[in-house]
């Protein structure tokens, strides 16, 4: 069982708007500002899209962003291109004990 | 550019030590605050954090696996090298050798991945 709670599957239509959520606790998402999201089209290396809750890296298109409320944290794709269909997976801080959380995966279809 | 990139046997027996090398480009494991790690994903399974290894030689490991992990570094050949003892078909996985700055909780640059399998 991950420690983090992600939906299976996500959908929508190309120039449309996904959300993800990645669910946690106070122990991990809602206690820290430091969830990250990560792209992985298979076969390719996994690529770092948002840190610190909010933040992109270089090069990442404004179109992803994230969010947190409370234990859950969320991913946004606007305007969606076939290139988004990926797996996305958050990860969070869990405390200095422990490296990190991730989710299980949701996968990204565009019709 | 940076790339890492993961070797090492694709099949191990049960009972038997991984030995995975991650090569990697583009920065140095001696500027401080870089680390490199380890993370993992079995088939149909969550991603898994399994070590890190710091500029300055501090290495932490999941608290999990912490007795059957040993993370070193060859700084001279920009290499990095995971050690797993007693391998288990539950050990079957992706392995995938990443970037992590000190002080932060994520992996900024990925390699591909090498899938292990465990069986006799």
């Amino acid at each position: 069982q991950s420690a983090l709670t992600q939906p299976p599957s996500a959908s929508g239509s190309p120039g449309q708007s996904v959300t993800i959520s990645c669910t946690g606790t106070s122990s991990d998402v809602g206690g820290y500002n430091y969830v990250s999201w990560y792209q992985h089209h298979p076969g390719k290396a996994p690529k770092l899209m948002i840190y610190e809750v909010t933040n992109r890296p270089s090069g990442v298109p404004d179109r992803f962003s994230g969010s947190k409320s409370g234990d859950t944290a969320s991913l946004t794709v606007s305007g969606l291109q076939a290139e988004d269909e990926a797996d996305y997976y958050c990860s969070s801080y869990a405390g200095s004990s422990n490296l990190g959380v991730f989710g299980a995966g949701t996968k990204v279809t565009v019709l | 550019q940076i790339t890492l990139k993961e070797s090492g046997p694709t099949l191990v027996k049960p009972t038997q030590t991984l030995t995975l090398t991650c090569t990697f480009s583009g920065f140095s494991l001696s500027t401080s605050t870089v680390g490199v790690g380890w993370i993992r994903q079995p088939p149909g399974k969550a991603l898994e954090w399994l070590a890190v290894i710091y500029w300055d030689d501090d290495k932490r490991y999941s608290p999990s696996l912490k007795s059957r992990l040993t993370i070193t570094k060859d700084t001279s050949k920009n290499q990095v090298v995971l050690t797993m003892t007693n391998m288990d078909p539950v050990d079957t996985a992706t392995y995938y050798c990443v970037r992590r700055r000190g002080g932060t909780s994520w992996a900024d640059s990925w390699g591909q991945g090498t899938l292990v399998t465990v069986s006799s």
